[in-house]
């Protein structure tokens, strides 16, 4: 079983803070890094899908970056809002099927 | 919108029963995927399917099984349910392709009595 690790398990900002959070993952054989953003009593949404070492996406104030080279990834969350409060997963494809998910880090921005 | 639908929200069963879980999505995707979601476990795979009546083990496949008879239905199977299958259940699908991100279904919560 692959091991995709994510740091911190859990954080507490104040509205407006900025924040990240880390995701380490194999270096080999790596297809896709993707990043979910799961919000209580729904489903998982797919935030960004990263191929490329040295990819960047952005969606509005969230953003994230990708190095396959040394196997991580960090998801950058610019003011935060009390809306972003979530739980943030990152997942490694190392085929072109499945992927494995990381525990997820729990997100929670006071008012 | 890609819609994943699973068929329960919630689902109380005795042990010793054979439990289905449907899954159903409506955008033609090839791949479809369940995962149960336990405290301090994260996401793990049980079973994936690539295309109709394909289906591959996942990383915890042990006491399931699961059907693909059409394109838009991954069916999950507890062949008899126990306890330690009390968990939240979540289908997904996808378009053929690492590229592409999965769609989930709002998942299953089942629990084994």
């Amino acid at each position: 079983i692959l091991n995709v690790e994510q740091s911190p398990q859990s954080l507490h900002v104040q509205e407006g803070d900025s924040t990240n959070f880390t995701c380490s993952f194999p270096s080999s054989n790596f297809y896709a890094l993707h990043w979910y953003r799961w919000e209580t009593a729904k489903s998982p949404e797919a935030l960004f899908v990263m191929t490329l070492n040295g990819d960047e996406k952005k969606k509005g104030r969230i953003s994230a970056t990708l190095n396959t080279k040394e196997g991580y990834s960090y998801l950058y969350i610019k003011g935060s809002q009390p809306e972003d409060s979530a739980t943030y997963l990152c997942a490694f494809g190392g085929s072109n099927y499945k992927l494995t998910f990381g525990k997820g880090t729990l997100l929670t921005v006071n008012p | 919108d890609v819609k994943v639908t699973q068929s329960s929200r919630y689902l109380v069963k005795r042990t010793g029963e054979k439990v289905f879980l449907e899954c159903v999505q409506d955008m033609d995707h090839e791949n479809m995927f369940w995962y149960r979601q336990d405290p301090g476990l994260g996401l793990r795979l049980i079973y994936f399917s690539y295309d109709v009546k394909m289906k591959e083990k996942g990383d915890i496949p042990e006491g399931y099984s699961v059907s693909r008879e059409k394109k838009e239905r991954f069916s999950l199977i507890l062949e008899s349910a126990s306890t330690n299958q009390t968990s939240m259940y979540l289908c997904a699908s996808r378009t053929q392709g690492s590229s592409y991100g999965y769609t989930f279904g709002s998942g299953t919560r089942l629990t084994v009595v």
